[in-house]
């Protein structure tokens, strides 16, 4: 039971554009979520993240909207720069308060053009 | 700041053999993650730990355990390995595991079972 998903395996942007790339959950239990990027051969470095109690968080050309009520968030990039290319995951967690463990979607690729 | 520090960083084992993987967290993160990323089930949480104690654990076999030290360091062990074992091991750190706080994730153990 894929509990996160990102039904795009590959997206392809042209350097300057905006890249935006998409997470679905099912689990209503998740109540903080989290983008990270992945160059082959070295692990996921967090990027950005949102809890449930807001809809929108940016960081520099990063921002994440969250549509609770769409259990959907995604990831705007912009501009968009050749060094972005890399695979995304998100990731999901629930806080229990006392540990949490993340839930991660199968990634996207995403591929910045000159 | 030093980031997640894992060794080895790749090892080549037999069916039937043990293996232990090291992971040394950020300077001051008291939780550790493991989870193993393969090319079919993607990034999958094996275990936590916080304060020596394991807080939090995937649906992984028995064969998979670890451990924490007093100092935050980790380890994981496998034992009676098999061909499907073949993964990227990751091991994530944050400050207390709870409370909205992301993790951050070493390079991983590449891992290959012949």
């Amino acid at each position: 039971d894929q509990q996160v998903k990102q039904n795009s395996p590959s997206l392809s942007v042209q350097e300057g554009r905006i890249s935006i790339l998409n997470c679905d959950y099912t689990n209503s239990m998740f109540d903080y979520f989290l983008w990270y990027k992945k160059y082959p051969a070295e692990g996921p470095t967090f990027l950005i993240s949102i809890s449930s109690i807001k809809d929108k968080n940016e960081d520099g050309r990063f921002t994440v909207f969250l549509n609770k009520s769409a259990k959907h968030l995604s990831l705007h990039i912009v501009p968009s720069q050749p060094g972005d290319s890399a695979v995304y995951f998100c990731a999901a967690s629930v806080n229990t308060g006392t540990a949490s463990k993340l839930t991660f979607g199968t990634g996207t690729r995403l591929q910045v053009t000159l | 700041k030093a980031g997640v520090t894992q060794t080895p960083r790749y090892l080549i084992k037999t069916r039937g053999q043990q293996v232990t993987l090291s992971c040394s967290p950020i300077s001051g993160h008291r939780s550790v993650s493991w989870y193993q990323q393969t090319p079919g089930q993607g990034l999958q949480f094996l275990f936590e730990y916080f304060s020596e104690t394991q807080r939090n654990k995937g649906n992984f076999p028995g064969r998979f355990s670890g451990r924490q030290f007093s100092n935050s360091r980790s380890e994981m062990n496998v034992s009676t390995l098999e061909l499907g074992d073949s993964a990227l091991y990751l091991c994530a750190s944050s400050l207390e595991g709870a409370g909205y706080q992301p993790q951050h994730f070493g390079d991983g153990t590449r891992l290959s079972i012949l």
